[in-house]
C-alpha cells in the first residue's frame, strides 16, 4: 500500500519569503499527484496536480510543484508567499496501475504567514 | 453552486445513536468518495462508488458503517451504535475520470 510522507507539520513565515512543502511518498508504480490546500473555515480544494508530462507543474495563486520520481517527491514551492496562503496544504497520490481510485494523503503541513 | 454539498455540516449525537449524513456531488460526476478525517491528519479513505456500484472499501469501515447510493447520484453514510472514536470530519467527493478528486465542505460529527 502506499503511503505519503509531509515532514513539515507546523510552518512560519513572514510576507515575501518563499516556500517550499516537502511531500515524499512510497509506491512502486506510477502514480497521480496532488497537492490540495485547505483555508481556514473552508473546504479543500485542489492547488495543483501531475499526472504525466513536465515534471514541473504550475498551479494556481502562484504555486508550482516538482515531481522527482528517483526521489519519490514532489515538493511544493512558491517564491513570495502572502498572508493569504495561511491554510493548511496536503500531498496527495493515486495509483495510476492499479485501478483503485482512492487517494492517499499526507498529514498535511499548516502554513502561518505573519504579516 | 454547482459544487459538492454535504448535509448536515454539523452533527452532535450521543454514544449509540445511529447517525446518516448526505452528499450530493457534481451533477455530471459519476464517481463519489468518502473520507474521514480527524484533527491533525490528512483525509482517510472509507468507500468510493462508480455510479450505484460500491467498488471499493477501506478496512477503516466497519461493520457499523454503511454507504449507499441507490440512483447513482446522492449517497448516504449512516453509522450505527456511534462510538466517540467516530468523531471526526466526514468528506465526501467526486470526481468524473480521469479527472481530480473535488471536495465538499464535510460533515463535522461530535459523539458524546
Amino acid at each position: 500500500a502506499q503511503s505519503v510522507s509531509q515532514h513539515n507539520h507546523h510552518v512560519i513565515l513572514s510576507e515575501a519569503a518563499s516556500l517550499e512543502l516537502g511531500c515524499n511518498y512510497s509506491y512502486g508504480g506510477t502514480v497521480n499527484l496532488f497537492w490540495y490546500v485547505q483555508y481556514p473555515g473552508q473546504h479543500l480544494q485542489l492547488l495543483l496536480k501531475y499526472f504525466s508530462g513536465d515534471p514541473l507543474v504550475k498551479g494556481i495563486k502562484g504555486f508550482e510543484a516538482e515531481f522527482i520520481k528517483s526521489k519519490f517527491s514532489f515538493n511544493l514551492r512558491k517564491p513570495s508567499v502572502q498572508w493569504s496562503d495561511t491554510a493548511e496544504y496536503f500531498c496527495a497520490v493515486e495509483p495510476q496501475d492499479t485501478g483503485r481510485r482512492a487517494l492517499t494523503f499526507g498529514s498535511g503541513t499548516r502554513l502561518q504567514v505573519q504579516p | 453552486d454547482t459544487g459538492v454539498s454535504q448535509d448536515p455540516r454539523h452533527k452532535i449525537t450521543k454514544r449509540g445513536q445511529n447517525v446518516t449524513f448526505r452528499c450530493d456531488p457534481i451533477s455530471e460526476h459519476n464517481r463519489l468518495y468518502w473520507y474521514r478525517q480527524t484533527l491533525g491528519q490528512g483525509p482517510e479513505f472509507l468507500t468510493y462508488f462508480q455510479n450505484e456500484a460500491q467498488l471499493e472499501k477501506s478496512r477503516l469501515l466497519s461493520d457499523r458503517f454503511s454507504a449507499e447510493r441507490p440512483k447513482g447520484s446522492f449517497s448516504t453514510l449512516e453509522i450505527q451504535r456511534t462510538e466517540q472514536g467516530d468523531s471526526a470530519m466526514y468528506l465526501c467527493a467526486s470526481s468524473f475520470p480521469p479527472d481530480t478528486q473535488y471536495f465538499g465542505p464535510g460533515t463535522r460529527l461530535t459523539v458524546l
